[in-house]
């Protein structure tokens, strides 16, 4: 158990709707990033929160967005959705510079 | 620009051999390595790290990594493979530099071990 909670595990639903994925990181880690991974490829870094701020942005598609709240925990809305998106999204976690980063389980995007 | 190359798509290992995973690194200031392994449908885990000193880095599962600065590469190695240590790695880079704690990563190798 990595300490970084993802909710929820599995998610299904159709094209054009919306949702929203939720990671509680690791008590005390200020960085927050997430990830998609769909089938067969690497890692796409989307985004990543510290302490509340965006810090850096990578290939995030203009219909999602994230935010990092002051608890810490941090979301990630997905809007019109498409076949494409269906992907696994992971959230990690890390205190600060030269620690490595502890990843959640994952939530697994059908979309249908 | 930061970036890591994992040159390998794949890895074929008979078990008991020793394997190893390539991983070479681009940054502007000096690195921070990483190695993470993921099992099928599964989160990354972590499996070891170089931040400074000795060049050769032990982690879990018996797997190490060597550091060289001059060839920037982070290999992967592990004396006797496992079956049991299929699965996808993913090698990382952080530029101790980038105030952002930006991990750039490798597109990741699939190691097969046949029994």
């Amino acid at each position: 158990d990595s300490g970084v909670t993802q909710t929820p595990k599995h998610l299904i639903t159709a094209t054009g709707q919306r949702v929203t994925l939720r990671c509680s990181p690791r008590s005390g880690d200020l960085s927050v990033y997430w990830y998609q991974q769909s089938l067969d490829q690497g890692l796409q870094f989307l985004i990543q929160y510290y302490n509340g701020e965006e810090r850096a942005k990578g290939n995030i598609l203009e219909r999602f967005s994230a935010q990092q709240f002051p608890d810490l925990h941090s979301e990630l809305n997905l809007s019109s959705l498409e076949l494409g998106d269906s992907a696994l999204y992971f959230c990690a976690s890390s205190p600060g510079t030269n620690t490595e980063a502890f990843f959640g389980q994952g939530t697994r995007l059908t979309v249908v | 620009a930061q970036s890591v190359a994992q040159p390998e798509d794949q890895v074929n290992v008979a078990e008991g051999n020793p394997l190893t995973v390539k991983c070479t690194y681009s940054v502007s200031g000096n690195p921070y390595l990483f190695w993470y392994v993921q099992y099928p449908n599964r989160g990354l885990q972590f499996l070891l790290k170089y931040i400074t000193g000795d060049n050769l880095v032990k982690g879990s599962y018996g797997f190490e990594a060597e550091f060289n600065k001059s060839q920037t590469s982070f290999h992967l190695k592990k004396p006797s493979a496992l079956v049991s240590d299929s699965a996808l790695y993913f090698c990382a880079v952080r530029d101790i530099e980038d105030s952002n704690y930006q991990l750039i990563w490798g597109a990741g190798t699939k190691l097969i071990i046949k029994p």
